[in-house]
């Protein structure tokens, strides 16, 4: 079936430093791809996302590039800032029926220290 | 606007109870789902309501669990006689449509001991 891996963590940075959390998935089509984060105490929110090979979804300073070619949708920043520690999940789903259902990595923890 | 509310945010049940786990949407969303996380796994789907609907329940354990979301109230996900492997951290999302991006609450923490 289909799953994401997402890089072990927990991640530790120091401010501005820059920041990359691996994810590659195992799809039999061509799934849209996700990156939502989780603050401490709140629910998880969606980040970015790439609905087709090479898109590139961006927010808050964050992006991630869909490539097919590595089944991998990293995610990058380039200087983080102490307000970004959370806990990062990548995830998939197909459009059409079904695309609903959402299948997301384990979540990587990320500590920005100042 | 209030986001997804889920309560208890911590359960402990000991094995052979009954445990039940609230779901608020955010307003006027209709949609429901429910998601777990067993330690070191991934939030994986188990059902999609809507209200007074089962719409897929493909995620769900076949026995102990159940779901349903009223016309009024929140959306409860019941699991009966616990054992130690339902221990996980259950995640509710709403949305106003299928099709819709997900709005997920902060999960609810079962322990069974």
């Amino acid at each position: 079936g289909d799953s994401v891996t997402q890089m072990e963590g927990p991640v530790t940075l120091s401010e501005e430093a820059f920041l990359t959390i691996n994810c590659t998935y195992t799809a039999t089509g061509y799934p849209s791809l996700f990156w939502y984060v989780q603050y401490p105490g709140e629910g998880l929110q969606l980040l970015l996302k790439a609905t087709k090979a090479d898109d590139k979804g961006s927010n808050k300073g964050f992006e991630a590039t869909y490539r097919k070619e590595t089944t991998s949708f990293h995610l990058e920043k380039g200087s983080v800032q102490v307000s970004d520690s959370a806990v990062y999940f990548c995830a998939l789903s197909y459009s059409g029926a079904g695309s609903y259902q959402l299948t997301f990595g384990k979540g990587t923890k990320l500590s920005v220290i100042p | 606007n209030a986001g997804v509310m889920q309560n208890p945010r911590h359960l402990v049940r000991r094995r052979g109870q009954e445990a039940r786990l609230r779901c608020s949407p955010v307003k006027g969303h209709s949609h429901v789902y429910w998601y777990r996380q067993l330690p070191e796994e991934g939030l994986k789907f188990m059902v999609y309501l809507q209200k007074e609907n089962i719409i897929d329940e493909s995620g769900m354990p076949k026995e102990r669990f159940s779901a349903e979301f009223p016309k009024e109230g929140p959306s409860i996900l019941r699991i009966q006689q616990v054992v130690r492997g339902d221990s996980a951290a259950y995640f509710c999302a709403s949305s106003p449509g299928s099709f819709y991006e997900q709005y997920f609450g902060p999960g609810t923490r079962l322990t069974v001991t």
